[in-house]
C-alpha cells in the first residue's frame, strides 16, 4: 500500500514534443508529491511538487496534473529539449510519527532526440 | 547558500568491512534523511535524523546506523558489508512543513 507505481519505464520523444510520465498510488495518507530529475552520476534534483488540494501546478515547461479521486499524478514536459534527457522519479511523502518519509517510483528514463 | 554535500564521492570496500559516509546539510536545514539507490532503481528510505535523534527508519537491518551532529551534519555507518550493499547512497536535507527534501550528489559504494 505504500508503493508508488511509475510508468513508462523509458520514453523517447522528439525535440519539441511533449513528454508525459505517470504515477499512481494507493495510500490516501500521502500528502505531498514531488518530482525529481536525475542525471547519471548525480543526486536527484527537485523539479516541481504538488499538494493534494491542488489539481494542477505549472512551472515553466513542467506541469504536474493531480487526480485525487483516481490517486494518480503525472508530469508533463512541454517543448522537450535534448537537455531534458535524464531519469525522472515521482515520489510521495508520508508523515508517520513525525517523520516525513518519501516513497519513490521506479523511475522513467527519458531520451529527447535532437 | 551552500547545498547538500557528501563525502567521499566513491568508495570500494570488501565484504565484511565497515564504512562511514558523511553528509553536510543545506544551510538552515535541521533534518537529514538517508536513502539507498541501487542501479536502475528509485531511492529507498533508510532513516531520518532530526535534532540528533533517529526520527524514523525504513526496512533496513540494524547494521545500518547513523548519527547527526549539533551542526546538523550526519553520518551513515554500515557494518558487515554485503555485496548487495553496493549502491549510490544519498543524503537529503530538509526543513519546513512538508519536509521538502534536497539531495546531495551521493556516495557510490562498491562492495567486492
Amino acid at each position: 500500500q505504500q508503493q508508488v507505481k511509475q510508468s513508462p519505464q523509458s520514453l523517447i520523444v522528439q525535440k519539441g514534443g511533449i513528454s508525459i510520465i505517470n504515477c499512481a498510488y494507493e495510500n490516501t495518507a500521502f500528502d505531498y508529491f514531488p518530482w525529481y530529475q536525475q542525471f547519471p552520476g548525480k543526486g536527484p534534483a527537485l523539479l516541481i511538487a504538488i499538494r493534494p488540494d491542488v489539481s494542477e501546478k505549472k512551472e515553466g515547461r513542467f506541469t504536474i496534473s493531480f487526480n485525487k479521486s483516481a490517486k494518480q499524478f503525472s508530469l508533463h514536459i512541454m517543448d522537450s529539449q535534448p537537455g531534458d534527457s535524464a531519469t525522472y522519479f515521482c515520489a510521495a511523502s508520508l508523515r508517520t510519527s513525525g517523520t516525513y518519509k518519501y516513497i519513490f517510483g521506479t523511475g522513467t528514463r527519458l531520451k529527447v532526440l535532437a | 547558500e551552500t547545498g547538500v554535500t557528501q563525502s567521499p564521492t566513491h568508495l570500494i570496500k570488501t565484504r565484511g568491512q565497515q564504512v562511514t559516509l558523511r553528509c553536510s546539510s543545506q544551510s538552515g536545514h535541521n533534518t537529514v534523511s538517508w536513502y539507498q539507490q541501487a542501479l536502475g532503481q528509485g531511492p529507498q528510505f533508510i532513516f531520518q535524523y532530526y535534532r540528533e535523534e533517529e526520527n524514523g527508519r525504513g526496512n533496513f537491518p540494524p547494521r545500518f546506523s547513523g548519527l547527526q551532529f549539533p551542526n546538523y551534519s550526519s553520518e551513515l555507518n554500515v557494518n558487515a558489508l554485503e555485496l548487495d550493499d553496493s549502491a549510490l547512497y544519498l543524503c537529503a536535507s530538509s526543513s519546513g512543513a512538508y519536509n521538502e527534501q534536497f539531495f546531495g550528489p551521493g556516495t557510490r559504494l562498491t562492495v567486492l
